[in-house]
């Protein structure tokens, strides 16, 4: 099964808003990552937060992690258009790294 | 540095068939993985290896092999395709397993008929 889970599975904005998207999991995790997939293409990471931090930012990227609760959320500010894609977050424990099944962003000009 | 390649793009193929997809990273990277992306099920494991002659099972494994003989490639073979397969696969990378970034492929889409 898989660890991690992305709330909600798709979230549609203006432009110009926030977008947050959440993720739980299930087991402990050495750090947790958030990844970023245009349509058609492979996943590019957008930022890792290990399991001894709280937040972390990146551009208009923020994102939490809350190890009591196995959960963690992203948000971006200040939304664009270009931002339209699918986010997953990913857990690492041990040697694997497991991934949700992804929020889909629609992001309206 | 190309990155993670991966070939074919895109590859059809009957059911009982066998194909290997390729998968390579110049990034002298220990951690290379597999993952299956079926629509609403996100990404799966199949495969992983933390480095050269070591390699060892992830989520979904059944029916696929792999190995590693080189820190570079990371094949990974379809023994008997079957239409359960049909996904689009990715072949990621990394320089360890427990806190740095993956590196993506830019995927195989699989159809078998």
């Amino acid at each position: 099964s898989q660890q991690g889970e992305e709330d909600p599975q798709a979230l549609s904005i203006q432009e110009g808003e926030n977008a947050t998207m959440n993720c739980s999991y299930k087991t402990s995790i050495n750090n947790l990552q958030w990844y970023r997939q245009n349509s058609g293409r492979g996943l590019v990471h957008l930022i890792l937060i290990r399991s001894n931090e709280r937040e972390k930012h990146s551009g208009r990227l923020r994102v939490t992690l809350d190890t009591s609760k196995k959960s963690s959320s992203l948000l971006i500010t200040a939304s664009r258009a270009a931002d339209t894609a699918s986010y997953f977050c990913a857990t690492v424990s041990g040697q694997k790294v497991t991934f949700g099944i992804g929020t889909k962003l629609q992001v309206i000009p | 540095n190309a990155g993670v390649t991966q070939t074919p793009k895109f590859q059809v193929l009957k059911t009982g068939q066998s194909m290997t997809l390729q998968c390579a990273q110049d990034m002298n990277h220990e951690y290379m993985s597999w993952y299956r992306q079926d629509p609403g099920m996100g990404l799966r494991l199949i495969h992983y290896s933390v480095g050269a002659g070591i390699t060892d099972q992830g989520e979904v494994p059944n029916g696929y092999n792999v190995s590693r003989s080189t820190t570079e490639d990371f094949p990974l073979r379809l023994l008997l395709a079957a239409p359960s397969q049909t996904s689009v696969y990715f072949c990621a990378s990394s320089q360890t397993s427990d806190s740095y970034e993956q590196y993506f492929g830019p995927g195989t889409r699989l159809t078998v008929t």
